[in-house]
């Protein structure tokens, strides 16, 4: 158990639907990280927070957002949804981010089926 | 700004060694290495830092050539479980920790 939590598990919806993925970081970890895994792509780095503010930006798509919320949980808004953004969705936190190197801690993911 | 990893996938019987390589074409600050098991979520193996410095499992070796900006993760008497799919994850900007990773390697172990 890495210590960070996502929600919800498993998420069936229909195309143009919008869905939100929640993340609860480890105590004490600023920094939240979200990534899209899908078969044929690994692991394609989102977007990352750092103590509320965004910190940078990886390939997401302008249909998703996300935020950080004062209490340092993180979520991601998926719009308009399509059936290519059927993927594994995986957010990460580290205590790093904000100037320093360290381990990424992944949660177990949101497995998310566009239909 | 991804890396690209070779091999794609590779086959060893326990005790044989492996290496996987990573290579990109952007300067770089540190390399991850995190192995995931199907069906789990990553886990972090090591970081090797420019400038040396490397933070991680005593049991796995790599290194890290910053003027080739390369990497090589080595696998030394593999076991079973150390079957799953490896990433390197680079880092251009110093200190931003946000990685880019590569499409993986993925290792079977058998007996």
């Amino acid at each position: 158990d890495s210590g960070v939590t996502q929600t919800p598990k498993h998420l069936i919806t229909a195309t143009g639907q919008r869905v939100t993925l929640r993340c609860s970081p480890r105590s004490g970890d600023l920094s939240v990280y979200w990534y899209q895994q899908s078969l044929d792509q690994g692991l394609q780095f989102l977007i990352q927070y750092y103590n509320g503010e965004e910190r940078a930006k990886g390939n997401i798509l302008e249909r998703f957002s996300a935020q950080q919320f004062p209490d340092l949980h993180s979520e991601l808004n998926l719009s308009s949804l399509e059936l290519g953004d059927s993927a594994l969705y995986f957010c990460a936190s580290s205590v790093s981010g904000g100037g320093d190197t360290g381990e990424l801690f992944f949660g177990e993911g949101s497995r998310l089926t566009v239909l | 700004q991804q890396p690209v990893q070779s091999p794609q996938a590779v086959i060893l019987r326990e005790g044989e060694d492996a290496v996987i390589n990573c290579s990109s074409s952007k300067a770089l600050y540190s390399v991850h290495w995190y192995r995931q098991k199907h069906g789990e979520a990553p886990v972090f193996l090591m970081i090797l830092l420019k400038g040396g410095e490397q933070k991680g499992h005593e049991k796995i070796s790599a290194s890290f050539n910053e003027k080739k900006q390369q990497s090589s993760l080595y696998l030394t008497a593999s076991q079973l479980s150390y079957s799953g799919t490896y990433f390197c994850g680079t880092e251009i900007s110093p200190g931003a920790n946000n990685l880019f990773f590569g499409t993986g390697t993925r290792l079977t172990v058998i007996p």
